[in-house]
């Protein structure tokens, strides 16, 4: 059973930096093959891709974004990491990471979001 | 504004077909490119509906099917049911953002 969870602060101020955890679990086998992705939605709005990993090292990044955005995966490879620098209340949404093995094209497993308010 | 292009909202009966049609352009679905569908309930994470243009994802009933042409991908849903009110995304690759993965703006379905 493939399992994501997000995790970080439900409240940034203007102007700071945002940090997002994603924990996986479930994915025992080739991780090499694995891809984790950020994607968010701001409330009542479209889903939005932010960035990938491929576990075997490559980074992608949504190119409206990408001054914005560093994504990364941790020492335990368990974890994908995103920061959001320079937060605005436009980066108020909903944050899912989302992943798939094998196909880095689709989103195969959600976690169940994390609802982050920028506002001072 | 979306590179995949979806209707806002399509309505139908119970029993009766919809189609959701997701509209892209020579650069993502025109380039041969998959195109993915989630289905989202409010307050919950999209889930995998179709993927490769025509794959029911995993206890998908068989009355959801995908299709590709041209520039142009469709969700088709049969023998509507109350509980496939939800709102639709497709999804696919697009080379004109760095082979970015894009959405589409989102149908929402409501079972009449």
């Amino acid at each position: 059973q493939f399992t994501l969870r997000e995790s970080g602060p439900a409240l940034v101020r203007p102007t700071q930096t945002l940090t997002l955890t994603c924990t996986f679990s479930g994915f025992s086998v080739g991780l090499d093959a694995l891809c984790m992705s950020w994607i968010r939605q701001p409330p009542g709005k479209a889903l939005e891709w932010l960035a990938r990993i491929h576990w075997d090292g490559n980074i992608y990044y949504s190119p409206s974004l990408k001054t914005r955005l560093s994504m990364s995966k941790d020492a335990s490879k368990t974890k994908a990491v995103l920061t959001v620098a320079n937060v605005d209340p436009g980066d108020t949404a909903t944050y899912y990471c989302a992943g798939s093995y094998g196909d880095c094209g689709r989103f195969d497993y959600w976690g169940q979001g994390t609802l982050v308010t920028v506002s001072s | 504004q979306s590179m995949l292009t979806q209707s806002p909202s399509v309505s139908g009966a119970p029993g009766q077909t919809v189609i959701i049609s997701c509209n892209g352009s020579r650069s993502n679905i025109g380039a041969g490119y998959d195109v993915h569908w989630y289905q989202q309930f409010p307050g919950a994470a999209p889930q995998l509906l179709i993927f490769g243009n025509n794959q029911r994802h995993a206890a998908v009933p068989d009355r959801f099917s995908g299709s590709r042409s041209g520039t142009t991908a469709s969700l088709i849903i049969t023998g509507l049911q109350v509980d496939d009110d939800a709102v639709y995304y497709c999804q696919s690759y697009d080379d004109s953002l760095d082979r970015s993965l894009v959405f589409g703006g989102g149908t929402r379905l409501t079972v009449l």
